[in-house]
C-alpha cells in the first residue's frame, strides 16, 4: 500500500513557541491531505484539508491563523502550530489519497501521527 | 455535512465470541465506509471498508454490512482473539467536491477476554 511519513513522532515545547509538522506521501503523490487532531480517548476530528498549490479549507472551529498549512508540493503538507498552549496538546496525524490508483478508490493512508505535548 | 455515530462505545467480549459494532450516518450521498483499528498511540489501519452498491462483504474473521435504506452498517467479528482488543473506528465519505473528507464515528474500545 502507499506510505504516509510523519516528522517528528514527538514533539515537546513551551507554551508560546510554534511547532512544525511534516507529512509526506512516499511513493505517490498527494494533491490533497487532510490533518486530524485527536484527544485520549477520543476520536479523530478533521481540522482542515489541505490542497496543493492553494489555500487549506479549515473545519468549523479551528483557527487558521492558530493553525498554519502549507501544501507547497504534490508530497509534503506541513501544519503549523503557532504560539502553541498546553491546551493544544493532542495527537495530530495527517492522511492522503492516492489519486493515481484511479477516481473509485478511496482508500486513505495515514501517516504515524505526531504526539505533540506543549508545557 | 455528514454526521457518524457509534456504539457501543466499549464492549469486552471473551474470547472465542463474536463482536458487534454498529453505525449510523445521516449524509445519503455518502458511498464508502470504512472501518479502522487503532491501537494505542498508532495509526488508524484499515481493516475492511464497503462500497454503497454493496450490502456485504467478509474478510476471514471480519465482515461488514451496509443498509443504505435505514443509513446504518455494522462490524462483525467473529471467533474474537485478545489481538483484537483495540479501539475501533467506523467513517463514511462526506463528498464536497472531490476532496473526499472521512468522518469518524467516536469510536469502540474492544477488549477480549482471554
Amino acid at each position: 500500500g502507499a506510505v504516509v511519513s510523519q516528522h517528528p513522532s514527538r514533539v515537546i515545547c513551551k507554551s508560546g513557541t510554534s511547532v512544525k509538522i511534516e507529512c509526506r506521501s512516499l511513493d505517490f503523490q498527494a494533491t490533497t491531505m487532510f490533518w486530524y487532531r485527536q484527544f485520549p480517548k477520543q476520536s479523530l476530528m478533521l481540522m482542515a484539508t489541505s490542497n496543493e498549490g492553494s489555500k487549506a479549507t479549515y473545519e468549523q472551529g479551528v483557527e487558521k491563523d492558530k493553525f498554519l498549512i502549507n501544501h507547497a508540493s504534490l508530497t509534503l503538507s506541513t501544519l503549523t502550530v503557532t504560539s502553541a498552549h498546553p491546551e493544544d496538546s493532542s495527537f495530530y496525524i495527517c492522511s492522503a489519497r492516492d489519486p493515481g490508483r484511479g477516481p473509485s478508490y478511496n482508500e486513505q493512508f495515514f501517516g504515524p501521527g505526531t504526539r505533540l505535548t506543549v508545557l | 455535512g455528514e454526521n457518524v455515530e457509534q456504539h457501543p462505545s466499549t464492549l469486552s467480549v471473551q474470547e472465542g465470541d463474536s463482536a458487534v459494532i454498529k453505525c449510523t450516518y445521516s449524509d445519503s450521498a455518502s458511498n464508502y465506509f470504512p472501518w479502522y483499528k487503532q491501537e494505542l498511540g498508532k495509526r488508524p489501519q484499515l481493516i475492511i471498508d464497503i462500497r454503497s452498491n454493496v450490502g456485504e462483504k467478509k474478510d476471514q474473521r471480519i465482515a461488514v454490512t451496509l443498509n443504505k435504506t435505514a443509513k446504518h452498517f455494522s462490524l462483525h467479528i467473529t471467533e474474537t482473539q485478545p489481538e483484537d482488543s483495540a479501539v475501533y473506528f467506523c467513517a463514511a465519505t462526506s463528498i464536497p467536491g472531490s476532496a473526499r473528507q472521512l468522518t469518524f464515528g467516536s469510536g469502540t474500545q474492544l477488549t477480549v477476554l482471554p
